[in-house]
């Protein structure tokens, strides 16, 4: 079945502790996206990827890190985890960056950091 | 500064009955619109979109009707079923490459 899938599903961490999400698409999508949702203040964009090997900042990337070195694949790395950072994060694709372009989304992974 | 806003966080419905779910955008630059679902433990899941060049688009069940003057977008979900509970999201591109998702509105449906 064509989608994005993440990996862990949740994951409860340390704080201080080094952490990659995973996000796989088999879309072929150019673009790929990681959110995360907070209760009360939405989705907020993270890092995006128009094309494989290009990333930009969203709107909160402090203490996130990501990397495109294919089409399919857009792990999310915290490197030192705090307390903060305990949200919910989706990953979302679409046929290509830029406006007016639907984005398809992942089911997400539940963060708790310690 | 930009923001993307939802008149009501909560919505509570019967079985039946037609939905609406709003949501004002502030930026005039935004040139596209999308509506988003998130049921409980799962992903936004798309809806329907509208281009800024529309007034009004129909899907299934659901029609998007944006007002350009007043910058205020909703939904209208007519004979609103218990599978329509979830969370609403709506969400403006104005111009570069990031959607900006407004706040949510939990829409419940009684039987």
């Amino acid at each position: 079945i064509a989608g994005i899938t993440q990996a862990p599903t949740s994951q409860i961490l340390a704080a201080g502790r080094r952490m990659t999400l995973r996000c796989t698409q088999d879309m072929r999508h150019n673009a790929m996206y990681w959110y995360r949702q907070d209760l009360g203040l939405g989705l907020r964009l993270i890092h995006y990827s128009n094309t494989a090997g290009t990333t930009g900042k969203g709107e909160v990337p402090d203490g996130y890190s990501v990397s495109r070195a294919n089409t399919d694949d857009f792990p999310l790395t915290l490197a030192s985890a705090v307390p903060s950072q305990t949200s919910v994060y989706f990953c979302a694709s679409s046929a290509a960056g830029g406006p007016n372009n639907e984005q398809f989304f992942g089911p997400g992974t539940r963060l708790t950091v310690l | 500064g930009e923001s993307v806003g939802l008149h009501l966080p909560t919505l509570s419905v019967q079985e039946g009955d037609n939905s609406i779910i709003n949501c004002a955008y502030s930026n005039s630059a935004s040139d596209y619109f999308i509506w988003y679902k998130q049921e409980s433990g799962k992903g936004p899941q798309f809806i329907i979109d509208i281009r800024s060049n529309m007034d009004k688009r129909q899907g299934q069940r659901v029609t998007v009707l944006l007002n350009k003057t007043v910058k205020h977008l909703s939904l209208q979900i007519a004979a609103t079923q218990p599978g329509d509970s979830a969370v609403y999201f709506c969400a403006e591109n104005p111009k570069g490459t990031a959607l900006i998702f407004g706040k949510g509105t939990t829409l419940s449906v009684s039987s």
